[in-house]
């Protein structure tokens, strides 16, 4: 069975601080990884995808992806207030067609 | 930009009626998904299309069925509907030839069974 852990938070950051929001994966045959953002009742919204092992930055975000270790993160600098949502991550492969995601971490940004 | 549509937003139905979920992907995007979100939840994967071909089946109870049409839309077909179907609806899509390219999520269809 394919896998997704994530902590639930919440997870509480100071404005202006570094959030970082880790997932575990079980399924070895994942090839691509996804962070989704979520506000509450809205679609989820791409942030970052990553299949190769390291680091991939886009403005504040950064992803990492450790296949040996099976873990994927993401890191928002700078965090903002507008940031709060709840950060779901996704991996794609493995024989399946769809995304398999996390049940999210609820990330809040205190001003 | 367009996105990825979904009628109706939102949709209240009466337990043992049918409701019926649209998508409208972005063109190019051929491959289109069905997730299930209930409150509290993360999305839970239904039954995917590509080029109007069922790809793959989820977690889909069998009183729904969907269908992807020639334009590359798709409906959500859902009979019999019991207060436990209340939940977000997302559609997704992608395209097939750009896998790394992430999902791109509809608004969603948010279905209240009473």
């Amino acid at each position: 069975q394919k896998e997704v852990e994530q902590n639930s938070g919440p997870l509480s950051v100071p404005e202006g601080a570094i959030a970082s929001l880790n997932c575990t994966y079980s399924d070895r045959g994942s090839q691509s990884f996804f962070w989704y953002r979520q506000y509450s009742g809205k679609s989820p919204e791409l942030i970052m995808f990553i299949y190769s092992n390291g680091d991939k930055e886009d403005g504040r975000f950064t992803a990492q992806l450790n296949k040996a270790s099976q873990y994927v993160s993401l890191l928002i600098r700078d965090s903002q207030p507008s940031d709060s949502a709840t950060y779901l991550c996704a991996f794609s492969g493995g024989g399946a067609d769809g995304l398999t995601f996390g049940k999210g971490t609820h990330l809040i940004i205190q001003p | 930009a367009a996105g990825v549509i979904q009628s109706p937003r939102h949709l209240i139905k009466e337990k043992r009626e049918t409701a019926t979920l649209k998508c409208y992907p972005i063109p190019r995007h051929d491959t289109v998904y069905w997730y299930q979100q209930g409150p509290g939840q993360d999305p839970q994967f239904l039954i995917s299309f590509y080029e109007k071909m069922q790809s793959d089946k989820g977690s889909i109870p069998d009183r729904f069925s969907a269908q992807q049409f020639s334009d590359y839309h798709s409906e959500l077909n859902m009979s019999s509907l019991e207060l436990g179907d209340s939940a977000l609806y997302f559609c997704a899509a992608r395209d097939r030839g750009a896998p790394r390219d992430g999902y791109t999520f509809g608004s969603g269809t948010r279905l209240t069974v009473v």
